[in-house]
């Protein structure tokens, strides 16, 4: 079975810009679950989709958003970036059968790197 | 609320053990254990669910307190694909998965 894949690997972009990023989710998963990663904070998590339905979000301005198509790929969106946008920004997915991010195992893309200039 | 993780870092000679440690403030209903190599993806080692269900990786181990919603992660004998960065994630009432900051392990011949 093929892993979670995220396009694109790297990105740079400057102050003011926006940037899409694209999560797919293990065939048959369900859950698209987005992190942003920082040596300082650690993992961070933005928010859940699940069933196109956004079930979760983490404490981050609204200009982080997300969507999540039929057939369970997701994308999220970071408008007007910031330098302090720069992290690497992870989308895991589960098969949501366990019913909540929470107690589902969680398996990880490589990630794509941002940066902000 | 972000759980607490110790030590921070911790270097180990091949065949030692380790424990890594993963502390919360607030009720847990599950804890996950990921490992990170530097440039990668975390890589899922085990879940511990309230109740006594555990899934995970065959050589490694861990625990789940439940009452002082704390966690330990058990490496024995170590090896050097054991190094990299050891995260732990506690998922409670609010059904999100909080990461901690992770400890650093390395592991030398």
């Amino acid at each position: 079975k093929a892993g979670v894949t995220q396009t694109p690997r790297y990105l740079i972009k400057t102050r003011g810009q926006q940037v899409t990023l694209s999560c797919s989710p293990i065939s048959g998963h369900r859950s698209v679950s987005w992190y942003q990663q920082t040596p300082g904070q650690g993992l961070q998590f933005l928010f859940e989709y699940f069933s196109e339905t956004q079930r979760n979000k983490g404490n981050f301005p609204g200009r982080f958003s997300g969507r999540q198509f039929s057939n369970s790929r997701s994308e999220m969106n970071v408008s007007t970036l910031e330098l302090g946008d720069s992290a690497l920004y992870l989308c895991a997915s589960s098969s949501g059968r366990g019913g909540l991010p929470s107690t589902d195992t969680q398996y990880f893309g490589p990630g794509t790197r941002l940066t902000v200039l | 609320q972000q759980p607490v993780q110790s030590p921070q870092a911790v270097i180990l000679r091949e065949g030692e053990d380790a424990v890594i440690n993963c502390s919360s403030s607030k009720a847990l209903y599950s804890v996950h254990w990921y490992r990170q190599k530097h440039g990668e993806a975390p890589v899922f080692l085990m879940i511990l669910l309230k109740g006594g269900e555990q899934k995970g990786h065959e050589k490694i181990s861990a625990s789940f307190n439940e009452k002082k919603q704390q966690s330990s992660l058990y490496l024995t004998a170590s090896q050097l694909s054991y190094s990299g960065t050891y995260f732990c994630g506690t998922g409670g009432a609010t059904n999100k998965l909080i990461f901690g900051t992770g400890t650093l392990l390395a592991v030398q011949p």
